[in-house]
């Protein structure tokens, strides 16, 4: 296993500006989460997915957040109209029973570092 | 609805000192446990898990932790702490349905001193 990858590890962008970030998940596995991270806070569940399909979204994931996972693999989220307090860091982590693991023990991506000026 | 809370924000240990990080939830059904580890401007990376057995779990580098149900605590402990032990250090409560999805703790940042 290659473990889960973020791209990009870090970006800036100026406040009103789209940004898209991309989880590529362990392969064969077809749970995928997103989580947020604020400074000095833990992680805050987003949404997830199984397979291709959005099961669940927090109310943390406003109109301006949309993830998608087109076809079952990797996973984009697109923030629109970038605010200063969506500044945080954004992870992924994916899961799945193969191999005797449960959906509960999640593998986490070293996250996408976002920083809104 | 589940809940993590973590006593202590901040833990400061003297290298080979006991360490003891405290982690108490709350959660309507059985819950599944986890410690992660996180260091600087990087991922989460899991240290232990307590789904169902033994109430003892021994995890990676020498942590393990006890789930001590009438509590409702599931406290993360190493006997001696070493240098590369400082990192930030979160407890997790998830269960069975409702998308596994994890609920942390806010997080308790372990500082190891000569």
């Amino acid at each position: 296993d290659t473990g889960v990858s973020q791209d990009p590890r870090h970006k800036i962008t100026k406040r009103g500006q789209n940004v898209t970030f991309r989880c590529d998940p362990i392969s064969e596995h077809n749970r995928l989460y997103w989580y947020r991270q604020t400074l000095g806070q833990g992680p805050e569940f987003l949404t997830y997915f199984q397979n291709e399909a959005q099961l669940e979204k927090s109310r943390l994931l406003s109109d301006r957040f949309s993830a998608e996972r087109p076809k079952g693999s990797f996973s984009t989220l697109e923030i629109q109209r970038t605010e200063q307090g969506d500044s945080a860091m954004y992870l992924c982590a994916s899961s799945s029973l193969h191999r005797g693991y449960s959906y509960n023990e999640q593998f986490f991506g070293p996250g996408t570092r976002l920083t809104v000026l | 609805a589940q809940s993590v809370t973590q006593l202590g924000s901040h833990v400061s240990v003297s290298e080979g000192a006991l360490v003891l990080l405290r982690c108490n939830y709350s959660s309507s059904v059985p819950p599944y446990l986890f410690w992660y580890v996180q260091y600087p401007n990087q991922g989460l990376q899991l240290l232990l898990k307590y789904t169902t057995g033994a109430t003892l779990v021994k995890g990676i580098n020498g942590f393990e932790a006890e789930f001590k149900k009438s509590e409702t605590s599931f406290p993360l402990t190493k006997p001696s702490a070493h240098m590369s032990d400082a990192a930030e250090y979160f407890c997790a409560v998830t269960f069975t349905g409702g998308g596994n999805k994890l609920t942390f703790g806010t997080g308790t940042q372990l500082k190891v001193e000569l």
